[in-house]
């Protein structure tokens, strides 16, 4: 079965530290991978896209990673904001058969003054 | 508006009634999905449309559920003899063909009394 999950849960960090959050799939065969993020109450809003071949990827203070050999991917926020504070999901895609997406239940990020 | 426009924003019924919630895509995206995402956890894939037609309608949890795209743009998921369980946040999202990026309206919170 098609599984996403992300780690850790939920997290609190200080404004202008940095933070990792984690995600490892076990969809196949892999297409691609998103992070998004949701503000509360919003919907979500794509910040990276990386296929099989692409290592790594930044959009501003955003870097992800992938390493498709041991299906993990990650997502590195530098000096957080307190804009930063909202959910991140991990979306994957599979190249098989249908456009159904497998989304992880997210990480909870929490920035603090 | 340029981006995917879901209404009504908010919606409280009571058990046993009937709803429909309306989907406007981003003009030209013929990839139209539905997402169902409760308190805390990620997006619950619903149905996929390829145009006018339901590609994967797998997610439905029953037959109360009920989509439909009719001339390939604007979609409406259409719940009957709604129960306490069904309240959530329905999500809509528009796929762009050439990028394969997800586009997703705020979503349209549904309560049930």
């Amino acid at each position: 079965k098609n599984q996403v999950e992300q780690s850790p849960q939920s997290l609190i960090i200080l404004e202008g530290k940095n933070c990792t959050l984690q995600c490892n799939y076990t969809v196949s065969p892999f297409s691609n991978l998103r992070w998004y993020k949701q503000d509360t109450g919003r919907g979500p809003v794509s910040l990276t896209i990386m296929t099989f071949s692409e290592n790594t990827k930044s959009n501003g203070r955003y870097t992800a990673t992938l390493d498709a050999d041991t299906k993990q991917s990650s997502l590195h926020i530098t000096a957080s904001q307190l804009s930063d504070s909202a959910s991140y999901i991990c979306v994957v895609r599979s190249n098989f058969g249908n456009e159904k997406l497998t989304f992880g239940t997210g990480t909870r990020l929490t920035i603090i003054p | 508006g340029a981006g995917v426009s879901q209404t009504p924003s908010n919606k409280v019924t009571e058990k046993g009634k009937y709803v429909e919630l309306r989907c406007d895509p981003i003009s030209g995206h013929t990839a139209l999905y539905w997402y169902r995402q409760s308190l805390g956890q990620g997006p619950e894939f619903l149905i996929y449309f390829q145009g006018t037609g339901a590609a994967d309608d797998s997610g439905l949890p029953n037959d109360r559920f009920f989509a439909v795209r009719p001339e390939g743009s604007v979609s409406t998921l259409k719940i009957q003899r709604t129960e306490r369980g069904d309240s959530a946040v329905y999500l809509c999202a528009s796929r762009d063909g050439n990028t394969g990026e997800l586009f997703f309206g705020e979503g349209s919170r549904l309560t049930v009394l």
